[in-house]
């Protein structure tokens, strides 16, 4: 069975511009979540869909993020623009269920702003 | 607030050697506590949770509710026990029925041969 896969795998911006980064959850599950960790720091959760409705963004930085799961399945994490401070490694997760249930991570996004 | 604390950024001992990886965390409600586990070049994996009450790869972790901690343990370390661990808090989202992981900062675990 194929894991959670994130793509890309490195991406190297400048500030300002915009990237996607994208996750394709394992198949069947439902719930889907974005976490990152920026240098130094934990990993922090960032939003949680199930299906393709978000039912918890309370963690999302600022409106200069933008996930979505259309259809949900695969789900995308758009930056725009990119600021210095975004930089860290962005995972994604997903689970078949919501709580006390395994989330399963992809191998994460390493996004470097310069 | 919840927050979960690894005081511990390294920590290295030798093959076979009892391992304690230590963890604290605060929160108002009734904790769900997981281990997660990265090894060189792997992504992020359950190692084990405070619900299921068992040991992998020699692991174990008991809570203490009186201490707020979920202290991980091994009485024997092994080389390929290198790697990156993670606590974990679950909490429910008050308000978006949504259950999210809280993360320590993590304790890089070395263990010298």
């Amino acid at each position: 069975e194929a894991g959670v896969t994130q793509f890309p795998s490195h991406s190297v911006i400048e500030k300002g511009q915009t990237v996607t980064l994208r996750c394709d959850p394992i198949s069947g599950h439902d719930n889907l979540y974005w976490y990152r960790r920026v240098m130094g720091k934990e990993i922090k959760f960032l939003l949680h869909f199930v299906k393709e409705s978000k039912q918890d963004e309370s963690g999302m930085p600022n409106n200069r993020f933008l996930a979505e799961r259309t259809g949900g399945t695969y789900s995308t994490l758009k930056v725009q623009p990119a600021e210095l401070e975004d930089s860290g490694v962005y995972f994604c997760a997903s689970s078949q269920s919501s709580s006390y249930n395994e989330q399963f991570f992809g191998p994460g996004t390493r996004l470097t702003v310069l | 607030a919840q927050r979960v604390t690894q005081p511990e950024k390294l920590l290295s001992v030798f093959k076979g050697a009892p391992v304690e990886l230590k963890c604290n965390y605060s929160y108002s409600g009734s904790p769900e506590l997981f281990w997660y586990v990265q090894y060189s070049r792997q992504r992020l994996q359950l190692l084990l949770r405070h619900i299921s009450r068992e040991s992998i790869k020699g692991f174990t972790a008991d809570l203490n509710k009186g201490e707020t901690s979920f202290h991980l343990k091994k009485p024997f370390a092994q080389e390929e026990d290198s790697a990156m661990y993670y606590c974990a808090l679950e909490l429910l989202a008050s308000g978006a029925g949504s259950y999210q992981l809280t993360f320590g900062k993590g304790t890089k675990l070395s263990v010298i041969p």
